[in-house]
């Protein structure tokens, strides 16, 4: 069975710039969640989709924004980009959003 | 607010102990907790997870004790291998957050020869 697979691996962009982040869960998840690492703040969630819909939001700006589509693939933007959204950004998939998830490699954005 | 605490940054132990990895919370909502073990620059790999309806959970060489009356889990490794030297992440979930995760700050696991 296939994981979760997440895309591109690496990133680099400038300030101001915006960028979209892919996401393709294990087959038969329907949630997905976003998350981002950095050292200082370790893992922080930023929302989930569970059939196209965003079902929950942690505290970030707007300029953090996502989609699901029909496939249960999801997409993360991210407008204006700053230093500080330098991080790994993780997806996770579950078959619920209440069982067991299943991460991808993540996506190493920098922003310079 | 941190509601997920591993007070213990790093852990060092010799192969073929037990290694033990402590977490504390502080919301009694959270019902369901996972324990994750990550390499830099990878996405966590999902160890054991255990429900609030239960005390103990075991696979293989991993087994988690939930004290609900303390807020308290732990994961206990055994035997240690080296292939074990990793971060560990303690997860907590609520029952009205869905697809919500809250980590802990991490411990670090070095299992030495």
């Amino acid at each position: 069975k296939a994981g979760v697979t997440q895309t591109p691996r690496y990133l680099i962009k400038t300030r101001g710039q915006q960028v979209t982040l892919s996401c393709s869960p294990i087959s038969g998840h329907r949630s997905v969640s976003w998350y981002q690492q950095t050292p200082g703040q370790g893992l922080q969630f930023l929302f989930e989709y569970f059939s196209e819909t965003q079902r929950n939001k942690g505290n970030f700006p707007g300029r953090f924004s996502g989609r699901q589509f029909s496939n249960s693939r999801s997409e993360m933007n991210v407008s204006t980009l700053e230093l500080g959204d330098s991080a790994l950004y993780l997806c996770a998939s579950s078959v619920t959003g209440r069982t067991e998830a299943f991460f991808g490699q993540g996506t190493r954005l920098t922003v310079v | 607010d941190q509601q997920v605490k591993q007070n213990s940054p790093s852990l060092s132990v010799q192969e073929g102990r037990i290694s033990i990895l402590n977490c504390d919370y502080t919301n009694s909502m959270f019902d369901y907790f996972l324990w994750y073990k990550k390499y830099p620059a990878e996405g966590p790999t999902f160890l054991i997870s255990i429900s609030s309806i239960k005390d103990k959970n075991e696979d293989g060489r991993f087994t988690v004790f939930l004290n609900k009356s303390a807020k308290h889990l732990s994961l206990h490794i055994v035997p240690s291998q080296p292939g074990d030297s990793a971060v560990y992440f303690c997860a907590a979930s609520a029952t009205d957050s869905w697809g919500k995760l809250q980590f802990g700050a991490g411990t670090q696991v070095v299992v030495t020869p």
